[in-house]
């Protein structure tokens, strides 16, 4: 199975600063299509995950631009500009790439 | 708009089974796959499997086979969890999740083991 690895934040971290979150995977995510298949979701306190980005850094409909996500082969990141208070909540990368599907354990954002 | 809506929080004793499910309205349904995750409480999230919205064929994750189901009732729509022979580890919310990305989400049902 690919292991997902997510890094932590240095919370809390100060409203309209800006704050990345790493995600590695053990096996790169390119697939042979050449598309990289990775999630990235925001689960906000007793909500259900919302997706934020695919396909590495494609935007999911309705998603502030202030969240983007970079990365290639098996790095990754998703910076979030200008955090406000509506951002708090647990990131979670997801590989795509292959079955099974598997998510990383999550990295909390506290805003402060 | 596009939601799933799923059925509401269940409590079973160990040895019980459980039928959750998963109502998508607001595009083909066929045109996606869909897909379960748990999530046990304080935990992170874990993807259990799938099924083909098309022809009913379910994928599960080593750690989901035997005693979970997917099925489908396609002409409403529907996709089902059930889980067979509850234990205390089964104690989770489960999310129903379809579309490109994973883009939409059910607003998850919380099953409770307890003797």
């Amino acid at each position: 199975d690919i292991v997902m690895t997510q890094g932590a934040l240095p919370n809390p971290v100060p409203s309209g600063e800006s704050a990345s979150i790493t995600c590695r995977s053990s096996k790169s995510l390119v697939y042979k299509d050449g598309k990289t298949y990775l999630n990235w979701f925001l689960q906000r306190p007793g909500q259900s995950p919302q997706l934020l980005t695919y396909w590495t850094s494609t935007r999911a409909s309705g998603v502030s631009e202030r969240f983007s996500g970079s990365g290639s082969g098996t790095y990754f990141t998703l910076k979030i500009s200008r955090v406000r208070a509506e951002d708090a909540g647990v990131y979670y990368c997801q590989q795509v790439r292959e079955y099974p599907f598997t998510f990383g354990s999550g990295t909390k954002l506290e805003i402060k | 708009q596009i939601q799933l809506v799923q059925s509401g929080p269940e409590l079973k004793k160990p040895g019980e089974s459980v039928k959750i499910s998963c109502k998508a309205s607001g595009y083909t349904f066929t045109d996606y796959a869909m897909h379960w995750v748990k999530q046990a409480p304080g935990k992170g999230l874990k993807w259990m499997g799938w099924i083909n919205t098309y022809t009913g064929k379910p994928t599960y994750a080593d750690d989901f086979k035997g005693r979970f189901v997917f099925s489908l009732e396609a002409s409403a729509s529907t996709a089902n969890l059930q889980i067979s022979n509850l234990k205390n580890e089964d104690t989770a919310t489960y999310f129903c999740a379809s579309g490109e990305g994973f883009a939409y989400w059910g607003q998850g049902t919380l099953v409770t083991v307890s003797s």
